[in-house]
């Protein structure tokens, strides 16, 4: 049974540019939430997806977007590059995904490393 | 805003001793806890977790004890073992939140054989 996968898992853009991650949940998950983790800190929560809509959203910039496809896999989209956003971002999945359920485990990826120059 | 702090960036133990890494917060609505571990290149892996209801949860070497008035929770290893050696963090939710947890910035553990 894979876990979640993340691609790709390098990746070096320059400041102003755009970048696309993505993610595939865990087998029966329908839940995918965004981190980022910066070097030397602990995991940032960006935003959740639930039923193919945003949810719930950190502490970031409208130029973090994202999208989540019928197949429960999701997008993380990276407008405008800055320096700052040079991190792991990492992607969780879980289950069930509506609030009554409360909080789950997070099954995490591995990652994708993100260079900005 | 740090609503969770792990305070020991790093902690070295011998093997076959007990490990104590610590976590505090600061948000009291905080009722789900999760304790991960996780290696270079490898994204988080889930050890234990605890909710707000308990003071105390076990699974085999690994021991995680909640003190709600202190706003506090440790993980303990029992024996530790060289593959434990590991980054550790903790995380924190609030129900009805939908799984939107907050990390600590982690405990960088080294057993030494």
């Amino acid at each position: 049974d894979a876990g979640v996968t993340q691609s790709p898992t390098h990746l070096i853009k320059t400041r102003g540019q755009q970048v696309t991650l993505r993610c595939s949940p865990k087998s029966g998950h329908d839940t995918v939430s965004w981190y980022q983790q910066a070097l030397g800190q602990g995991p940032q929560f960006i935003f959740q997806y639930y039923e193919e809509e945003e949810r719930q959203r950190g502490n970031f910039p409208d130029r973090f977007s994202g999208h989540q496809f019928p197949n429960y896999s999701s997008e993380l989209n990276v407008n405008a590059l800055l320096l700052g956003d040079s991190a792991l971002y990492l992607c969780a999945s879980s289950f069930p995904g509506h609030l009554s359920a409360g909080a789950n485990v997070l099954t995490f990826g591995a990652g994708s490393r993100l260079t900005v120059l | 805003d740090q609503q969770v702090k792990q305070n020991s960036p790093s902690l070295s133990v011998q093997e076959g001793r007990i490990s104590i890494l610590n976590c505090d917060y600061t948000n009291s609505m905080f009722d789900y806890f999760l304790w991960y571990k996780k290696y270079p290149a490898e994204g988080p892996t889930f050890l234990i977790s605890i909710s707000s209801i308990k003071d105390k949860n076990e699974d085999g070497r690994f021991t995680v004890f909640l003190n709600k008035s202190a706003k506090h929770l440790s993980l303990h290893i029992v024996p530790s073992q060289p593959g434990d050696s590991a980054v550790y963090f903790c995380a924190a939710s609030t129900y009805g939140t939908g799984n939107q947890f907050y990390f600590g910035t982690g405990t960088s553990l080294t057993v030494i054989p």
